[in-house]
């Protein structure tokens, strides 16, 4: 399957500050990209789902200044968790999708805010 | 309503045996795909098998296979000869129509057993 590169894997921020979180399509172009939330033992939340160019669009309930997004280009998309907090702390994961119906996921990043 | 189900409580498989993964789904769009994910404790999402609404064969990839039911509304995944690396959590999803969303079951929990 096609390849799709998210960093940092791992990351521990201090408290009020932001954390940009890079997910990049590296063999192919990805017209859309998703990024998830999930929590311990749970399935994947989707926060929102990027186009190239344009603005995100959030599901209900994620507050788009907190979590910005962008996708300047058809293989970069990043996320910025804002002025974190402890509760931001959880697993992200990106995912792009190409012409195809599948979707690849990056391999995550798990943030701590301390 | 939920849109994918996934009942089956954590299940423990001895290596070289077949297991099944349980997927049903609710839908009104004539036009979906159904996807099954790994996701092992390292947290990628791997992509594993695609069955589209019209195919007409189970969608079969190497030791994956995807038994679809459409009247029946299942898409249960067949993983045959289980490996110990096979022990991971199941997702199934599904996007209906032209929709570029992915809608998650919760998973199924799978521990390989040599």
């Amino acid at each position: 399957g096609a390849v799709v590169s998210q960093h940092p894997s791992r990351v521990i921020c201090k408290s009020g500050t932001s954390v940009k979180i890079e997910c990049r399509s590296l063999d192919f172009q990805a017209t859309t990209m998703f990024w998830y939330r999930q929590f311990p033992k749970q399935s994947l939340m989707l926060m929102a789902t990027s186009n190239e160019g344009s603005k995100a669009t959030y599901e209900q309930g994620v507050e788009k200044d907190k979590f910005l997004i962008n996708h300047a280009s058809l293989t970069l998309s990043t996320l910025t968790v804002t002025s974190a907090h402890p509760e931001d702390s959880s697993f992200y994961i990106c995912s792009a999708r190409g012409a195809g119906p599948e979707a690849f996921f990056g391999q995550g990043t798990r943030l701590t805010v301390v | 309503a939920q849109k994918i189900t996934q009942t089956q409580p954590g299940m423990f498989v001895q290596e070289k045996e077949a297991v099944t993964l349980d997927c049903t789904y609710d839908t009104s769009d004539q036009s979906y795909g159904l996807f099954w994910y790994k996701q092992p404790s390292s947290g990628e999402m791997i992509f594993l098998i695609y069955q589209g609404s019209y195919d007409e064969q189970n969608a079969t990839e190497g030791r994956y296979s995807l038994n679809f039911q459409k009247a029946r509304k299942s898409a249960n995944l067949v993983i045959s000869a289980s490996q110990l690396g096979d022990s991971a959590m199941y997702f199934c999803a599904m996007r209906e129509g032209s929709s570029n969303r992915l809608a998650f079951g919760k998973g199924n929990q799978v521990v390989v057993i040599p």
